[in-house]
């Protein structure tokens, strides 16, 4: 079945610094690909989605690209902010499907 | 559009006791699903409603869930004789038919702790 993979955490960088976090998944198909943000106490928000191959999603200074070769999605951005602390999951949703399939995420602590 | 709301944010409750939660879905959203979280994973489907007809349930969801969409606004989600394991963050979700894909838009969530 469909699934999804997400580097572990924490990850701790420093203010300024370039983040990636690795996402790869496994489905049939064309699956949307998703990145998710859960900031302390907070819901979770999209941050931004790609819909098809080669498509790159980006939102705030985060991108990702939809790698159909490699089945990857990585987050960067380039420059990581305080505020930038939160959990990160990575998710899919199938061809046809209802469901959106989620990573277990990456908790991203910014050191000012 | 004032996003997908739930309501209790918290709920405590004895081991054995039901629980009922509301999910209220954007407004012009035609679809909805509930999720479930426990600490350090990502949310896990649990059911799925198209209008007011629930279209897929998860094996996750046992015969003390119950949910339900009767006008195809507002859902409920009821879990009858808890147990310390559904203590986890019941997560609400909604989407539309229309554009160009079905993004998921979520709620703040209903944090249930049975002790």
């Amino acid at each position: 079945g469909n699934s999804v993979t997400q580097m572990e955490g924490p990850v701790t960088l420093s203010e300024e610094a370039f983040l990636t976090i690795n996402c790869t998944y496994t489905a049939t198909g064309y699956p949307s690909l998703f990145w998710y943000v859960q900031y302390p106490g907070e819901g979770l928000q999209l941050l931004l989605k790609a819909t098809k191959a080669d498509d790159k999603g980006s939102n705030k200074g985060f991108e990702a690209t939809y790698r159909k070769e490699t089945t990857s999605f990585h987050l960067e951005k380039g420059s990581v902010q305080v505020s930038d602390s939160a959990v990160y999951f990575c998710a899919l949703k199938g061809t046809g499907g209802f469901k959106t399939i989620f990573g277990a995420g990456t908790r991203l602590f910014v050191k000012a | 559009d004032t996003g997908v709301s739930q309501d209790p944010r918290h709920k405590i409750t004895k081991r054995g006791q039901n629980v009922t939660f509301r999910c209220d879905p954007i407004s012009e959203h035609n679809r909805l699903y509930w999720y479930r979280q426990t600490l350090g994973q990502g949310p896990e489907f649990l059911t799925y409603f198209q209008n007011e007809a629930q279209l897929e349930k998860s094996r996750l969801l046992s015969d003390r869930f119950s949910a339900e969409r009767p006008k195809g606004s507002f859902s409920t989600l009821e879990i009858q004789r808890t147990e310390q394991g559904d203590s986890a963050m019941y997560l609400c979700a909604s989407s539309s038919t229309s554009g160009e894909t079905d993004t998921q838009y979520f709620g703040p969530g209903t944090r249930l702790t049975v002790l």
